[in-house]
C-alpha cells in the first residue's frame, strides 16, 4: 500500500503563516486523492477541518484553507493562533482503500 | 446534528474475537461510505476498512486482511467491524469515520492482553 508522508514537525510564531503538506509515495498527489486534513489535539478525538483538497466545514477556523501545491495537498494556517497547536493529518484515497500520513506537531511559538 | 456512537471495545487476550459496532444518527446512512480507524495509545492514527453504501465493496488496510471484516445493517443505521485473531499490536482506539466529510464518533478502546 501507498506511503504518505508529511513534515514530522513544524513551528509557527503567533500571527505568523505555516504550510504543511502531505505527499504520496506513488507520484503527485490530485485532486483524485480526496485529501482531507484533520486537527487532533491531546486527549481528543480528530475533527475534520479539509475535505476534497480544499471544502471547509462549518467549524472550520477561515484562518486555514487547503490546497494541491507543487504536487502535494497542502494546509495553510494563516494567522496562527494558540490554540493551533496540534497534531495535523492528511488522508489520501486510493482507489477506494485510504492512508494517512504520519502526522505533523505543529509549536505555535 | 450528525452523531457516530462507538460501542462493544474492551479488554480480550491475545487469539480472541470482538465485535465493534457503532450507531449513526442525524443523516442518512445508507447514502454514505463509512470507514473504520484506529490509533495505537502514542502514535498516529490508521485508516483500517471501509465499506460502500450498498455493502458491496469492501477494502482493508494490509495489516488486518482475513482477520477483520467490515459491514453494515443500513436498516438499523448501524456499523460493525469484527475483529478475529486479535493481536497485541490490535490495541488502540477505533473511531467510527462518515467519509464524506469526515464526521467522527469519539471512539471506543480495544485491548488485546493476556
Amino acid at each position: 500500500q501507498a506511503v504518505v508522508t508529511q513534515e514530522p514537525s513544524l513551528t509557527v510564531s503567533p500571527g505568523g503563516t505555516v504550510t504543511l503538506t502531505c505527499g504520496s509515495s506513488t507520484g503527485a498527489v490530485t485532486s483524485g486523492h480526496w485529501p482531507y486534513w484533520f486537527q487532533q489535539k491531546p486527549g481528543q478525538a480528530p475533527r475534520t477541518l479539509i475535505y476534497d483538497t480544499s471544502n471547509k466545514l462549518s467549524w472550520t477556523p477561515a484562518r486555514f484553507s487547503g490546497s494541491l501545491l507543487g504536487g502535494k495537498a497542502a494546509l495553510t494556517l494563516s494567522g496562527a493562533q494558540p490554540e493551533d497547536e496540534a497534531e495535523y493529518y492528511c488522508l489520501l484515497n486510493y482507489s477506494g482503500a485510504r492512508v494517512f500520513g504520519g502526522g505533523t506537531k505543529l509549536t505555535v511559538l | 446534528e450528525v452523531q457516530l456512537v462507538e460501542s462493544g471495545g474492551g479488554l480480550v487476550q491475545p487469539g480472541e474475537s470482538l465485535r465493534l459496532s457503532c450507531a449513526a444518527s442525524g443523516f442518512t446512512f445508507s447514502n454514505y461510505w463509512m470507514s473504520w480507524v484506529r490509533q495505537a495509545p502514542g502514535k498516529g492514527l490508521e485508516w483500517v476498512a471501509n465499506i460502500k453504501q450498498d455493502g458491496s465493496e469492501t477494502y482493508y488496510v494490509d495489516s488486518v486482511k482475513g482477520r477483520f471484516s467490515i459491514s453494515r445493517d443500513n436498516a438499523k443505521n448501524s456499523l460493525f467491524l469484527q475483529m478475529t485473531s486479535l493481536r497485541a499490536d490490535d490495541t488502540a482506539v477505533y473511531y467510527c469515520l462518515r467519509d464524506y466529510q469526515g464526521y467522527w464518533g469519539q471512539g471506543t478502546l480495544v485491548t488485546v492482553s493476556s
